[in-house]
């Protein structure tokens, strides 16, 4: 059964350090979000993408964190300079819209460690 | 502002009871409501979606209500089993359109079914 995946599982990294987290979403999929989930928290939505730009991002995607789509399997959430705060796990999900409603398929998520 | 409120504290039951979690949400009418699984350390599964205009839907053990009146959801899981113990996230479809939908997901509710 096809599935996203992510890597690396887990990204130690210092603050103010940039990182990249990498996807792979579902080769027959159109729409790619990321979502991210702090320690104890809810899941919360980040951005999504459609046809090479951004559709829709949250309050919390602002101007540190972008992404790309590369190539044709790979989709990449970048933060330029991390915080403390950025600390959490970062899902990627991808769906097809070809109904009224989009269900979404999740990675395993990225755990992303600042120190 | 949109607000989902799901259960805050943790339900345990006995395994074959069945577990009843609730969702309600504030402030606006959703065209859908979504509801995923999330177990530990891992990205959310989809699993049930209900449309405003249906009063109940079932899926194998789970069935969901959607009361629009009351901006109520109800998630049951029938005859429950130790594997079912996870955290259930209700998602009703945010207001507005956008070309690829975000999810907003409530906070979840933890369940534990206990042997």
């Amino acid at each position: 059964e096809p599935e996203v995946t992510q890597t690396p599982s887990h990204q130690v990294t210092q603050m103010g350090q940039e990182v990249i987290l990498r996807c792979v979403p579902i080769s027959n999929h159109l729409y790619f979000y990321w979502y991210r989930q702090i320690l104890g928290q809810k899941v919360e939505f980040l951005v999504s993408f459609y046809n090479n730009e951004i559709s829709e991002k949250s309050e919390i995607f602002d101007d540190q964190f972008s992404v790309e789509r590369p190539d044709g399997s790979n989709f990449t959430l970048k933060i330029r300079s991390t915080k403390l705060e950025d600390s959490a796990m970062y899902f990627c999900a991808s769906s097809v819209r070809d109904r009224g409603f989009d269900e979404q398929f999740f990675g395993p998520g990225t755990r992303l460690t600042v120190l | 502002s949109q607000k989902i409120e799901q259960n805050s504290e943790a339900l345990n039951i006995q395994e074959g009871k069945t577990a009843t979690l609730t969702c309600n949400y504030t402030n606006y009418s959703p065209a859908y409501l979504q509801w995923y699984r999330q177990d530990p350390g891992r990205g959310p599964v989809f699993l049930l979606l209900i449309r405003e205009n249906e009063k109940e839907k079932r899926k194998e053990r789970l069935k969901v209500t959607f009361d629009t009146t009351l901006k109520q959801s109800l998630f049951h899981i029938t005859a429950s089993q130790p594997a079912d113990s996870a955290t259930y996230l209700c998602a009703p479809r945010p207001p507005g359109y956008s070309s690829a939908s975000k999810i907003i997901f409530g906070s979840g509710t933890r369940l534990s079914i206990r042997p």
